[in-house]
């Protein structure tokens, strides 16, 4: 079955800072691979995604992500963060390759300091 | 445009009750979602429907959890003898088909006391 492990439930780094949330997956199909950001007492927000083709995934709001089938990662970057990035960032896989059924993972908190 | 919407924001109901959890997906979306996420967690699949159909009901954790899409557009979660461990957010999502990205709802906070 699919899952996929979040690297640190909380991250914290500073204002103008490289952001870097890390995940692993393990799927027995070709993985469809999500990430998504949830603001407090909001739904979940498509950040990027990757289906096939380039292993690099820009998203928006400046994140980006790589996927590395040798390494089973799928980290999420940013060059520069800001406070407004201050959320809950989800890693995600698909259950069958494909966008329906979605297997998440429990979830990194990102704080940003000024 | 209108996203998905999901009523109610909030719910406090007793043990043992009954409680019904609306879903208005975005119009013209055939495939809805349903996930609950538990404090700390992150959602957990509960069940996919395809037009009325339920194409995936794998991930309802019992007989007491019941959704309903009739006519292919809103949906109700419904579950019954409501127990403690039910207490999370319930999120609904929809997209296009099944192959397109899912736009979630705010979701609704169910608390079981």
């Amino acid at each position: 079955a699919q899952s996929v492990t979040q690297l640190g439930s909380h991250v914290s780094v500073s204002e103008g800072a490289l952001v870097l949330l890390r995940c692993n997956y393990s799927s027995s199909v070709p993985p469809y691979l999500f990430w998504y950001v949830q603001y407090p007492n909001q739904g979940l927000q498509l950040l990027l995604k990757y289906t096939t083709g380039a292993t690099l995934v820009k998203g928006i709001n400046g994140f980006e992500a790589e996927f590395k089938k040798s390494e089973t990662s799928f980290h999420l970057t940013k060059p520069s963060a800001h406070m407004s990035d201050a959320a809950e960032y989800f890693c995600a896989v698909s259950d069958r390759g494909r966008d329906d059924k979605i297997i998440f993972g429990k979830g990194t908190r990102l704080h940003i300091l000024p | 445009g209108a996203g998905v919407s999901q009523t109610p924001s909030n719910k406090v109901t007793e043990k043992g009750k009954y409680v019904e959890l609306r879903c208005d997906p975005i119009s013209g979306h055939t495939a809805l979602y349903w996930y609950r996420q538990s404090l700390g967690q992150g959602p957990e699949f509960l069940i996919y429907f395809q037009g009325t159909g339920a194409a995936d009901d794998s991930g309802l954790p019992n007989d007491r959890f019941f959704a309903v899409r009739p006519e292919g557009s809103v949906s109700t979660l419904k579950i019954q003898r409501t127990e403690r461990g039910d207490s999370a957010v319930y999120l609904c999502a929809s997209s296009l088909n099944s192959k397109g990205p899912q736009h979630f709802g705010d979701g609704t906070r169910l608390s079981i006391l």
